[in-house]
């Protein structure tokens, strides 16, 4: 079956700091998504992503559907506490059902 | 408040228990789903609704069994689980438009699941 690799799988940084963090496949998708998770809550949508190449910012996050539509980032500027999370990429193959595959996830913990 | 609620939050069961997870989702959504959660792991997507009529079944195990009595309400029955099935079940919903389920899918909180 499809698998993505997300990267890092987790990141300890000071309140302030960008942060970036990518998924990539062997398959091409027609469809990225990034969720976050809080702790002792479910998946928040935070940008859904529908064109190879398109760039989209939701305040001070920032996401791109990669040119070969085999990749996806997503960046995180001046990051605050409430930041902290589980970030999930998701792709989503038009025809297959249009099931989602989603990465393992990124930890990101941000020390005040 | 995502518009998609669970219940219970929290289930411990031994293997013989027979057991429930109920969502409801207030989006007027018409596809909802059931994800398993745990440790390490991608989410596992588990069953897809559409207009109450099951779409997948992504090879689960019929100890689970999942009933959708309408569009909003959305349940999965376990019976004689197994300690390996302890995780978080995750319900979700999304709108399906022409004809393809959005991967814009709105999360529950979770049942988190102890099998003992």
């Amino acid at each position: 079956g499809q698998q993505l690799n997300q990267s890092p799988q987790s990141m300890f940084i000071q309140e302030g700091e960008d942060v970036s963090m990518n998924c990539t496949s062997s398959s091409i998708f027609n469809t990225w998504l990034w969720y976050k998770q809080d702790p002792g809550e479910g998946p928040v949508l935070l940008i859904a992503l529908y064109k190879a190449g398109e760039l989209t910012s939701n305040g001070r996050l920032t996401a791109q559907f990669g040119i070969t539509r085999k990749d996806s980032f997503l960046n995180i500027s001046a990051s605050i506490p409430s930041d902290v999370g589980i970030y999930f990429c998701a792709g989503q193959l038009w025809g297959s059902n249009y099931k989602l595959t989603f990465g393992k996830g990124t930890l990101l913990t941000v020390n005040p | 408040e995502t518009g998609v609620t669970q219940t219970p939050r929290h289930l411990v069961m031994g293997m013989t228990n027979k057991k429930s997870l109920k969502c409801e989702q207030h989006l007027g959504h018409n596809a909802m789903y059931w994800y398993k959660q745990s440790a390490k792991k991608p989410l596992e997507l588990m069953f897809v609704y559409n207009f109450k009529e099951q779409t997948e079944n992504n090879s689960v195990p019929s100890r689970f069994s999942p009933e959708c009595p309408n569009s909003s309400h959305l349940f999965l029955h376990l019976h004689t689980l197994q300690p390996e099935d302890s995780a978080l079940y995750l319900c979700a919903s999304s709108q399906k438009t022409g004809g393809a389920n959005t991967g814009e899918l709105f999360f529950g909180e979770g049942s988190r699941l102890t099998v003992l």
